[in-house]
């Protein structure tokens, strides 16, 4: 069975700097799918970020980024130039779309704060 | 586009009744749609995968007698709780894949539910 470790439970950054959160995850299949989601309080998942795993470039979206290591089953998030409005929790989450199940198995989560 | 909405936001029913939450994919068509449960400050647990026109499946421990799930049409998926107890008071959120979206999940706002 897959699973996803986020390491860090807690994190906080400066509003304006640059933070990084790390997920690790352990699969031994060759095709699959990652994604980060932020829970902000108001408790709705929103999609940040996603990564195709037979895609070698890195996923970016404005100021969210990854930096995907296959090999070393590494998924991690920057966000850039952090604002406020990112606090929130971050899930990482993996999918093996094999077999026709797309569903997501989620890390634990990483509560960050952006402070002013 | 992408929006699945879930009904009602918030419900407080009593000990011993039942209680149905709605899913909808507004502007999508899903043939499989999630229910997850949230406990406060954890991570999401998958309950059961709901597929248009058959039986939900469900994770190991969820007990299908009491978390009853319908999927009747393609943008729509309704959770049963029956019989509720206080032990179920929770956050439930449901979530779909858009029939061609490339592996994309999208979420709901989710349910508050408590039983007194």
């Amino acid at each position: 069975a897959q699973t996803v470790t986020q390491s860090q439970p807690e994190m906080s950054v400066q509003e304006a700097e640059t933070v990084t959160l790390s997920c690790t995850y352990d699969t031994s299949e060759n095709n699959y799918y990652l994604f980060w989601y932020k829970q902000p309080p108001s408790r709705q998942m929103i999609l940040v970020i996603r990564q195709e795993a037979y895609k070698q470039q890195n996923a970016t979206e404005n100021r969210f980024s990854v930096n995907f290591q296959k090999a070393a089953k590494s998924f991690s998030l920057k966000i850039s130039d952090s604002q406020l409005g990112d606090t929130a929790m971050y899930f990482c989450a993996f999918m093996n779309p094999q077999g026709g199940s797309e569903k997501l198995v989620f890390g634990k989560g990483t509560k960050l704060t952006v402070n002013p | 586009g992408a929006v699945v909405s879930q009904h009602p936001s918030w419900v407080i029913c009593k000990s011993g009744t039942s209680v149905k939450i709605e899913c909808r994919s507004l502007d999508f068509q899903a043939t499989t749609m999630f229910w997850y449960r949230q406990f406060p400050k954890q991570s999401l647990m998958l309950m059961a995968t709901s597929n248009e026109g058959s039986k939900a499946t469900y994770e190991q421990g969820v007990e299908k007698d009491k978390f009853l799930i319908n999927h009747a049409s393609l943008t729509l998926s309704t959770l049963t709780v029956t019989s509720a107890h206080p032990e179920d008071s929770s956050f439930y959120i449901c979530s779909a894949r858009p029939l061609y979206s490339g592996n994309t999940i999208y979420f709901g706002e989710g349910s508050w539910l408590t039983v007194v």
